[in-house]
């Protein structure tokens, strides 16, 4: 099946800074999405993106398919953006795989 | 307009024990797939279900289970309960369509300790 690999595993920010996020996948995909779980465990769908480039505020996501990896931009981050993102991708077989996630922690 | 609404929210069986997880899915939704997700990893697929029937399984045993009802809730059946069923089981909706999983909407999840 298709990996999915996250990095980095943690990152740690003072408010304000700007990140980026990293996901790899092993094969061609239809579907690529990610998520952000709060600490309550609510996953909350941020992209659909299987190619191209999205915005949403102060959150964009890019996804090169052909070399198959996807980046998630956080700018200005806040304490609220805090949790852990994940990437998943689905080729065609309606099976969503996640990736292993990115903790971020926004300190004040 | 309700989102996926899981129940209960905690659990806490034996074991050897059955348990049985609810969900409802988003107004709209037909789809409904069911996730476990073990502490500090990301969530891994255990079924889909579509039209009443189980379209798509991932890698887990027959002692999971599950079922949906014509109004598109379902649910999710553990019998034989290991220690290394304690998780967080997520249920996500959707609609099927040219991408079923297109804009998947997740429940709050139910969270399962096996003692």
């Amino acid at each position: 099946g298709i990996q999915v690999e996250q990095s980095p595993p943690d990152l740690i920010l003072q408010e304000g800074a700007n990140s980026t996020l990293r996901c790899n996948f092993s094969d061609s995909v239809n579907n690529l999405q990610w998520f952000h779980q709060n600490p309550w465990g609510q996953l909350i769908n941020l992209f659909y993106i299987p190619s191209g480039t999205k915005q949403n505020g102060r959150l964009s996501a890019t996804t090169v398919a052909t070399e198959r990896y996807s980046l998630l931009y956080i700018s200005s981050s806040q304490t609220t953006d805090s949790g852990v993102y994940f990437c998943a991708v689905e080729r065609d077989n309606n099976d969503m795989r996640f990736g292993a996630g990115t903790r971020l922690t926004v300190k004040p | 307009d309700a989102g996926v609404t899981q129940s209960p929210t905690h659990l806490i069986k034996t074991r050897g024990q059955q348990v049985t997880l609810r969900c409802s899915p988003k107004s709209g939704h037909d789809t409904v797939s069911w996730y476990q997700q073990a502490l500090g990893q990301g969530p891994q697929f255990i079924f889909q279900y579509y039209e009443e029937e189980e379209r798509q399984r991932g890698n887990f045993p027959d002692r999971f289970s599950g079922h949906q009802f014509p109004n598109y809730s379902s649910e999710l059946n553990v019998n034989a309960l290991l220690l290394g069923d304690s998780a967080l089981y997520l249920c996500a909706s959707s609609s099927t369509g040219i991408i079923t999983n297109e804009k998947l909407f997740f429940g709050s999840g139910t969270q399962l300790s096996v003692l």
